[in-house]
């Protein structure tokens, strides 16, 4: 099965600094790989996503990046804010497996002032 | 668009009572949901897949006897923890997708903190 590695599991930076967390899958057939932000006590809210035929996306503060050959994609945020403060979750999952997502395991983001 | 919400937000139960979680679709159909469990500071682990009016699929390791799941129309799935036990407190978040036309977004719930003393 699909196996999601994420990194950091933490990350501190100060207020207007740039923020990037990475994530590697293990499934070449994978093709859909979206992110969420989770802040504590809610469920995940999808903040931004990316599919295989597309090598980067943006929008705004947010940015994707995905190395298909490589099987990794990033996560980039600029120009950080307190209130992306919060976990961040990569997950990965593929047509015609029932949607399923593999998550990797978190990070928490800390935005300092 | 795209809402799903859950009820109760949170509950706390005796042990050996059962609990049972609700998950709608606000604003669309979803024709599969999906339950999921979150330990404090942890990812999150997917427990079963629902598909509206048939059996749900359960993740290696969950006990289908003890997490009932019920997707019994397009909007709606219950997740049923029966005999609860302080192990089974926990953070459940469900989720939805409207179907392999969507390529494979999934609208994730708020969440529902289960308390069981």
């Amino acid at each position: 099965g699909e196996n999601v590695e994420q990194h950091p599991s933490t990350l501190s930076v100060q207020e207007g600094d740039s923020a990037v967390i990475k994530c590697t899958y293990s499934d070449s057939a994978s093709n859909y790989f979206p992110w969420y932000k989770q802040e504590l006590g809610k469920g995940p809210q999808l903040i931004i996503d990316i599919r295989s035929n597309v090598g980067e996306k943006k929008d705004q503060r947010i940015a994707v990046t995905l190395n298909k050959t490589a099987k990794h994609f990033s996560l980039h945020i600029t120009e950080t804010q307190p209130e992306d403060s919060a976990v961040y979750f990569c997950a990965a999952s593929r047509v015609n497996n029932f949607n399923k997502f593999y998550f990797g395991s978190g990070t928490k983001l800390n935005v300092k002032p | 668009g795209a809402v799903v919400s859950q009820h109760p937000s949170w509950v706390i139960c005796k042990s050996g009572t059962s609990v049972k979680i609700e998950c709608r679709s606000l604003d669309f159909q979803a024709t599969t949901m999906f339950w999921y469990r979150q330990f404090p500071k942890q990812s999150l682990m997917l427990m079963a897949t629902s598909n509206e009016g048939s059996k749900a699929t359960y993740e290696q390791g969950v006990e289908k006897d003890k997490f009932l799941i019920n997707h019994a129309s397009l909007t709606l799935s219950t997740l049923t923890v029966t005999s609860a036990h302080p192990e089974d407190s926990s953070f459940y978040i469900c989720s939805a997708t409207s179907g392999p036309s969507s390529y494979n977004e999934q609208f994730f719930g708020p969440g529902t903190r289960l308390t069981v003393l």
